[in-house]
């Protein structure tokens, strides 16, 4: 089973638009965190936000905000405003706690491609 | 502001040849992490690193792949007998100790090196 699901393998919107990018998550660890990362077409990854799974309210880091809803395992990050320079691929990535491992790798998703039209 | 760097930033080689990746982390960070994403894919968890040991690895680290920790700033990825199949962008990844247990922690990752296997 898919523990990161991003069903939305291209979008596009309008410049100066918000835009919803789709994920959900798999998890029985009730301790875990979520984490969005951008990749421009030149490679590297760019975290954006993180929500922990404790947490009480929506994380958000400035024109980015994620879309927490813990019963339904989602994790939508919402970005407003879109600007030209947002087009990239955006991945949504999951953090588990696991009692014995102080490793924690991360498990990625399948990316979402965002254009953004002039 | 610190970053995580790797070099090179593309290597080509043929195949059934040695590489090594290097990475030199975020200077503070005890964790390390190797990634992959074939063109195209998702990312992919390699191994996690702490402690001078492996902490995790996935199934695709295999006996031909290796980490180091030569010195107290490099930290390397070793492929010894390079497949078709191993080409593809390698990301360096490192995060400071959790908070406790919890997995809430950042990873801040390199710029990747592309692996061209011919």
């Amino acid at each position: 089973a898919q523990k990161i699901t991003q069903t939305q393998p291209g979008m596009f919107v309008q410049e100066k638009e918000a835009v919803t990018l789709d994920c959900t998550y798999d998890t029985s660890d009730p301790s875990y965190g979520l984490f969005w990362y951008k990749q421009p077409s030149s490679g590297e990854m760019i975290f954006l936000i993180y929500q922990g799974s404790y947490d009480q309210q929506n994380a958000t880091e400035g024109r980015y905000s994620l879309n927490f809803q813990k019963a339904r395992k989602s994790a939508n990050l919402v970005i407003s405003a879109s600007q030209l320079g947002d087009s990239a691929m955006y991945f949504c990535a999951m953090r588990e706690r696991q009692a014995q491992n102080y490793g924690q790798n991360f498990v990625f998703g399948p990316g979402t491609r965002l254009s953004v039209l002039p | 502001e610190p970053e995580v760097t790797q070099t090179p930033s593309h290597q080509v080689t043929q195949m059934g040849q040695e590489v090594i990746l290097r990475c030199v982390p975020i200077s503070n960070h005890l964790y390390f992490y190797w990634y992959r994403q074939i063109l195209g894919q998702k990312v992919e968890f390699l191994v996690s690193f702490y402690n001078n040991e492996i902490s995790e690895k996935s199934e695709i680290f295999d006996d031909q792949f290796s980490v180091e920790r030569p010195d107290g700033s490099n930290f390397t990825l070793k492929i010894r007998s390079t497949k078709l199949e191993d080409s593809a962008m390698y990301f360096c990844a490192s995060s400071t100790r959790d908070r406790g247990r919890d997995p809430h922690n950042e990873q801040f990752f390199g710029p990747g090196t592309r692996l061209t296997v011919l």
